[in-house]
């Protein structure tokens, strides 16, 4: 089956840096989405990609789908603490509404 | 705006008892998902229905049934239950034409089994 190996697996960063954290899938997507999930709460979807390529923002949140359309990027600019939670990319191929999760990028923010 | 209402919140059950996670969505999506989430392993599928009437196997099935009452509510059984069950459980729900929504989670239920 499908498989999304996301990194990495945490990260501790400074409040104001900027954060990076991308998936790669073994297999072609067509839609690539990014989830954050708050401590104690079940995720919330970020950002949607549809396209090959596409670059698509949401606040200081930046996210694009790779032109192999096998790997996604998510970017957070200047990072505060309320941005520390455990973000998941998630795909789906051709003709499926079924989504693949990766394992999650945990976020801690020192002030 | 409820989205996806999971209860209880919290359950703490012993080895061997019988419990059922309910969970019930308003936005009238045809599928529902019953996911368990464990440090370091993500989200990890036990049941899905594609459709009211209709149930299958995910990656984790063992140890659980499900049940899609209607097209609103989808539960999640333990008949006996062990403590490799103690997790952390979210219902979720999409449409079924398209993944550009992808899906809606509720906010989880804790489970702890002694």
């Amino acid at each position: 089956g499908q498989q999304l190996n996301q990194s990495p697996q945490s990260m501790f960063i400074q409040e104001g840096e900027d954060v990076s954290m991308n998936c790669t899938s073994s297999s072609i997507f067509n839609t690539w989405l990014w989830y954050k999930q708050d401590p104690g709460e079940g995720p919330v979807l970020l950002i949607a990609l549809y396209k090959a390529g596409e670059l698509t923002s949401n606040g200081r949140l930046t996210a694009q789908f790779g032109i192999t359309r096998k790997d996604s990027f998510l970017n957070i600019s200047a990072s505060i603490p309320s941005d520390v939670g455990i973000y998941f990319c998630a795909g789906a191929g051709a003709g499926s509404y079924q989504l693949t999760f990766g394992k999650g990028t945990k976020l801690s923010v020192i002030p | 705006n409820a989205g996806v209402t999971q209860t209880p919140k919290f359950q703490v059950l012993k080895t061997g008892q019988s419990m059922t996670l309910q969970c019930a969505q308003d936005m009238n999506h045809n599928s529902m998902y019953w996911y368990r989430q464990d440090p370091g392993m993500g989200l990890r599928l036990i049941y899905y229905s594609a459709s009211e009437g209709t149930t299958d196997k995910g990656e984790v099935p063992n140890g659980y049934n499900v049940s899609r009452l209607n097209k609103r509510e989808f539960s999640l059984r333990l008949e006996s239950a062990a403590p490799s069950q103690t997790s952390v459980y979210f219902c979720a729900s999409s449409e079924t034409t398209s993944s550009g929504n992808g899906y809606t989670f509720g906010s989880g239920t804790r489970l702890t089994v002694v």
